[in-house]
Order: C-alpha cells, then sequence, then structure tokens
C-alpha cells in the first residue's frame, strides 16, 4: 500500500533562517505531488504541484521554493523565512493514472516563526 | 473565479446527534467533489463524488452531489466524539496539464459527550 511521510513534525525557526521541509512517497511510482500551506482559519492552499522529476509549478508569488530530484520525493525550501511563513504544511500525493483521483495527505509539519 | 464555500464554519452537538455539513461550488469544468476528515494532523480522504444523486455511504457517513444546484451533503448519524474534527469538501480545478484542489475552509464539528 502506498503511504507518505513528512518530516519533521514540528519546526521552530528564526525569521531569516533557511528552511528544507521533506516528503516522500512510498508504494507508487511517478505521483503528482503537491505541498500545501495551512494557515490558522483559512483553507489549504496549494503553493506547488509536480508531476515528474524536475517538473514543478508554483502556484503563488513567495519566498518558498520547491524541488523534486527523485521521483518520490518532494522539497520545500526557503533561503530566508518570514513571519508570514509561519503555519501548517501539507505534502500531498495523486496517482499519475490520469486526473478525478483523490489526494492523499501527509502528516504535516507545523512551522513557527519567532 | 472558482471557489468552495462550506457552511456552518463552526457546529456543536451532543453524542447521537444527526449532522448535516454543506459545501457549495462554482468551478469551471466541473468533475468531481471531495470530503475529508482533518484531526489533527493530515486531512484523510472520506468520498469522492462525481455523479449527482448517487449517495455514498461509509458507516454512519454520508454525502450525495447536486450538480444542478451546484452543492453537496455530508451526513453523520449517531454522532460520537471521535466524529470530532474539522471536515473540508475541495473540488478540483485542472490547468497546465494537472490539478490542483481547492478547498473549502472547513466545518469544525464538535461533538460533546
Amino acid at each position: 500500500s502506498q503511504t507518505i511521510h513528512q518530516w519533521p513534525a514540528t519546526l521552530v525557526q528564526p525569521v531569516g533562517s533557511p528552511l528544507s521541509l521533506e516528503c516522500t512517497v512510498e508504494g507508487t511510482s511517478n505521483p503528482n505531488l503537491y505541498w500545501y500551506r495551512q494557515a490558522a482559519g483559512r483553507g489549504l492552499q496549494l503553493l506547488f504541484y509536480s508531476v515528474g522529476i524536475g517538473q514543478i509549478s508554483s502556484e503563488v508569488p513567495q519566498n518558498l521554493s520547491a524541488s523534486r530530484p527523485q521521483d518520490r520525493q518532494f522539497i520545500l525550501s526557503s533561503k530566508k523565512l518570514l513571519l508570514s511563513d509561519s503555519g501548517f504544511y501539507l505534502c500531498a500525493w495523486s496517482g499519475d493514472s490520469g486526473f478525478n483521483q483523490p489526494q492523499h495527505f501527509g502528516d504535516g509539519t507545523r512551522l513557527s516563526i519567532l | 473565479e472558482d471557489k468552495v464555500v462550506q457552511s456552518p464554519l463552526s457546529l456543536v452537538v451532543h453524542e447521537g446527534d444527526t449532522v448535516t455539513l454543506n459545501c457549495s461550488y462554482e468551478v469551471t469544468n466541473f468533475r468531481s467533489l471531495l470530503w475529508y476528515k482533518q484531526e489533527k494532523k493530515a486531512p484523510t480522504f472520506l468520498f469522492m463524488l462525481t455523479s449527482s444523486g448517487i449517495e455514498k455511504k461509509s458507516g454512519r457517513l454520508s454525502s450525495i452531489l447536486d450538480k444542478k444546484e451546484l452543492f453537496s451533503i455530508l451526513n453523520i448519524t449517531a454522532t460520537q466524539t471521535g466524529d470530532s474534527a474539522v471536515y473540508l469538501c475541495a473540488t478540483p480545478l485542472y490547468q497546465g496539464g494537472s490539478e490542483k484542489l481547492v478547498f473549502g475552509k472547513g466545518t469544525k464539528l464538535t461533538v460533546n459527550p
């Protein structure tokens, strides 16, 4: 069966520090991968999605970036964190065999910027 | 603008009550509507609805879609404290060769013993 792993679960970082969040998927190949952010009291906002290695699409302008160095690995990064980057970050995957498949989420990373 | 609106935003009930959560949507080229349950961490998938009028059921949870009126409901009967969670609905939006989910803000359900 397919599983998705995200780490770390929680992270406290100072303003201006770098960030690297990692997500890996097991039990499937060539998944579609997604990074979402969930701010307090708001819905999930899509940040990035990827349909294959090295293919990244960005939804919103920001100081975050994403990379997909391997088929089942998706990384969210920042060179310098801002206070507004605080939130709950979720990675998700869906199958690549056509659209209209549900996305499945990792357990998320709760990021606090001080 | 593509959007998903959920109501109510929060709901407090007692164990054993039946609840109905609402989700309305406006999206270009609608294909499906999804319901998720989010407790403390990851949203977990509940249902995907593609056809009007066909109820999907899993235990005490059921959901139905009305593509004419552009809404869906999620029913939970005989609620339990373990049903306390945020319930999210979402619909996929296709662009640029891939898809993204457009989420509502969720309904926070609290079930008191």
